[in-house]
């Protein structure tokens, strides 16, 4: 099966300022890697995603990059606010099984200090 | 548009008493559907995956069941609680494809 390993845990940066947090995958058939971010007492929400026939995609503030090379994978969020700050978690469909064989990182506190 | 309900919200429940959670979708046809846990402060423990009426798959073995009785319905359930049964339920739906949506979740409460 998959593994993904997400750091960091909590991440704090400043308003305005940009924030990276990055997930390493071992399965190199997986193809699929959502971002999601979950609020407080809410489900996980999909903010980004990208399939590795690409290998950088932009959406606003937000961008994902992928290297398939190295097996990992990275949100950026610029122009940070109050609002971005969540529990971000990234994912890896692998290519082996059912399900659609999502597996999940532990998850990244972001803190946006004003 | 795609909709995903969950209830109930919040549930406290005691030791040793039954469980049912439901999870119903709207907007899509043939869904698959997944049951996940979170635990306080960590990521998703997928439960349960079905990709149609009847068929559940589970992932980690455990005294919970699931069961899909109508194509968009999915229901989690337990005859008897553990303590360790507590956490925040997700339930998510995709079209078959990569993308998984997630519902609002059930925080339950066992004392």
């Amino acid at each position: 099966g998959e593994n993904v390993e997400q750091h960091p845990s909590t991440l704090s940066v400043q308003e305005g300022d940009s924030a990276v947090i990055k997930c390493t995958y071992s399965d190199s058939a997986s193809n699929y890697f959502p971002w999601y971010k979950q609020e407080l007492g809410k489900g996980p929400q999909l903010i980004i995603d990208i399939r590795s026939n690409v290998g950088e995609k932009k959406d606003q503030r937000i961008a994902v990059t992928l290297n398939k090379t190295a097996k990992h994978f990275s949100l950026h969020i610029t122009e940070t606010q109050p609002e971005d700050s969540a529990v971000y978690f990234c994912a890896a469909r692998w290519g082996g099984g059912g399900a659609d064989g999502l597996t999940f990182g532990k998850g990244t506190h972001l803190i946006i200090q004003p | 548009s795609q909709t995903i309900h969950q209830w109930p919200a919040t549930l406290v429940q005691p030791v040793g008493s039954p469980l049912s959670l439901e999870c119903t979708v709207e907007g899509t046809s043939n869904p698959n559907l997944y049951w996940y846990r979170q635990a306080a402060g960590r990521g998703l423990q997928l439960l349960f995956y079905s990709v149609g009426i009847g068929q559940i798959s589970s992932e980690v073995p455990q005294n919970l069941s699931a069961s899909r009785p109508q194509d968009r319905q999915f229901i989690l359930s337990s005859k008897k609680l553990l303590l360790s049964d507590s956490g925040f339920y997700l339930c998510a739906w995709s079209a078959g494809g990569e993308t998984q949506y997630f519902g609002p979740g059930t925080r339950l409460l066992v004392l």
